[in-house]
């Protein structure tokens, strides 16, 4: 399975954009980029996902490079609601998901 | 409201009980998981099921046996559980890998 690499955490202010970084630099072709999120005392919550082409939804944008070995989960305007574990996660073929550690964003008021 | 339901939500069993935890979809996906998430640790993926056959087990110790009756229902049936055992389950269920997979809330679960 191919792995993620996030920064353990972030913090943003609220009402200002939040950049999360992902590193993927084995993907395959056929991989999805996904990303979702846990807040506390929930379950991963689906945000956004793509193949190559960069993606906005009404919770975020992603940015995919073009080499496809990174990719950016942008938050518009992030709130105190935004503050949860952000997983980066490849998703092959057999459709698994495989987290990793993630990046907690923590939101300052 | 994520469309999978998860029953019970809170489970306290001994060591010696059997418990099933029950994982209901109705969005028509054809996979469903099992995850584990311990303490302050990443999600472990346990089981993986397509259209009712289950095609991934990560060395799941055998007092944990899932069951699969129909695409829209998952077991996971609990025996003989050791207090290290005691962590948050949660079911998900996906249809093609281009989509988004659903997560329920979970069933934390303490082992006493």
């Amino acid at each position: 399975d191919a792995k993620t690499t996030q920064p353990n955490s972030m913090e943003s202010n609220e009402e200002e954009p939040v950049h999360l970084p992902c590193n993927h630099s084995t993907i395959s072709g056929t991989d999805y980029i996904h990303w979702y999120r846990q807040l506390p005392s929930q379950g991963p919550e689906y945000v956004i996902h793509g193949l190559t082409s960069n993606v906005n939804n009404r919770m975020a944008s992603l940015a995919i490079a073009e080499d496809r070995k990174s990719s950016t989960l942008i938050l518009h305007r992030a709130t105190l609601r935004d503050a949860a574990v952000y997983y980066c996660i490849l998703r092959p073929n057999t459709g698994k998901l495989i987290f990793g550690q993630g990046t907690t964003l923590q939101v300052k008021p | 409201e994520t469309g999978v339901t998860q029953t019970p939500r809170h489970l306290v069993m001994g060591m010696t009980n059997k418990k099933s935890l029950k994982c209901e979809q109705h969005l028509g996906h054809n996979a469903m998981y099992w995850y584990k998430q311990s303490a302050k640790k990443p999600l472990e993926l346990m089981f993986v099921y397509n259209f009712k056959e289950q095609t991934e087990n990560n060395s799941v110790p055998s007092r944990f046996s899932p069951e699969c009756p129909n695409s829209s229902h998952l077991f996971l049936h609990l025996h003989t559980l050791q207090p290290e055992d005691s962590a948050l389950y949660l079911c998900a269920s996906s249809g093609d890998r281009g989509l988004e997979a659903f997560f329920g809330q979970g069933t934390r679960l303490t082992v006493v």
